[in-house]
């Protein structure tokens, strides 16, 4: 069956330094693989789309990273703040884009 | 705000009760999901809608009857419910089949579920 793992549940890091989020994928070769934010008690947010044929994606302080051969995405974000304290989570997805499989996520802390 | 809402945003029900989840989006979207989020396991996909048909059911119990009248709105009929059914059930829309990066999914605040 299909299996979406995110390395750790959970990442501490200082404020400023890089922080490097990994999701590794089995059974499956998504078209897409999403990245969402979640803080708690409120529904994800969208952050960064990467298809199957792209490297690597940025927004902002935001990169993807999508690598179909290892089956794996990393998704960092530089000199981090504070306010990027939250759960992140991973989902690849099919070619139309509408079966989603979440990750449990990886809940990042930025302590000042 | 994502332009997607959800009602009630708390409920508590008995497990012989009958209640309804409500989403309505306004984002003119035409696929609609239902996802169940219980601690510490990841978002589960429930049911997705496409243009008012159901699409996908992922092998979720007839106690959970989803409802789409129209492109805009979902409900989650729920009846005789158990106690592990209690979570926080969120709704989202995309638009899928559009080019770019439109295959992103808005979601509603969750509706908090506890099944007593």
């Amino acid at each position: 069956s299909q299996k979406i793992e995110q390395n750790s549940e959970a990442l501490n890091i200082q404020e400023g330094k890089t922080a490097t989020l990994t999701c590794n994928y089995t059974n499956y070769s998504p078209a897409y693989l999403q990245w969402y934010r979640q803080d708690p008690g409120r529904g994800p947010v969208f952050l960064l789309l990467i298809r199957e044929n792209e490297k690597e994606k940025r927004k902002e302080r935001l990169k993807v990273t999508f690598d179909t051969t290892l089956k794996q995405s990393l998704f960092h974000i530089t000199a981090s703040q504070p306010a990027d304290s939250a759960t992140y989570l991973c989902a690849p997805s099919n070619q139309a884009g509408t079966a989603l499989i979440f990750g449990k996520g990886t809940t990042l802390s930025v302590s000042s | 705000e994502t332009g997607v809402t959800q009602t009630p945003r708390h409920l508590v029900m008995g497990m012989t009760n009958k209640k309804s989840l409500k989403c309505e989006q306004h984002l003119g979207h035409n696929a609609m999901y239902w996802y169940k989020q219980s601690a510490k396991k990841p978002l589960e996909l429930m049911f997705v809608y496409n243009f008012k048909e159901q699409t996908e059911n992922n092998s979720v119990p007839s106690r959970f009857s989803p409802e789409c009248p129209n492109s805009s709105h979902l409900f989650l009929h729920l009846h005789t419910l158990q106690p592990e059914d209690s979570a926080l059930y969120l709704c989202a829309s995309s638009q899928p089949g559009a080019s770019g990066s439109s295959y992103e999914q808005y979601f509603g605040p969750g509706t908090r579920l506890t099944v007593t």
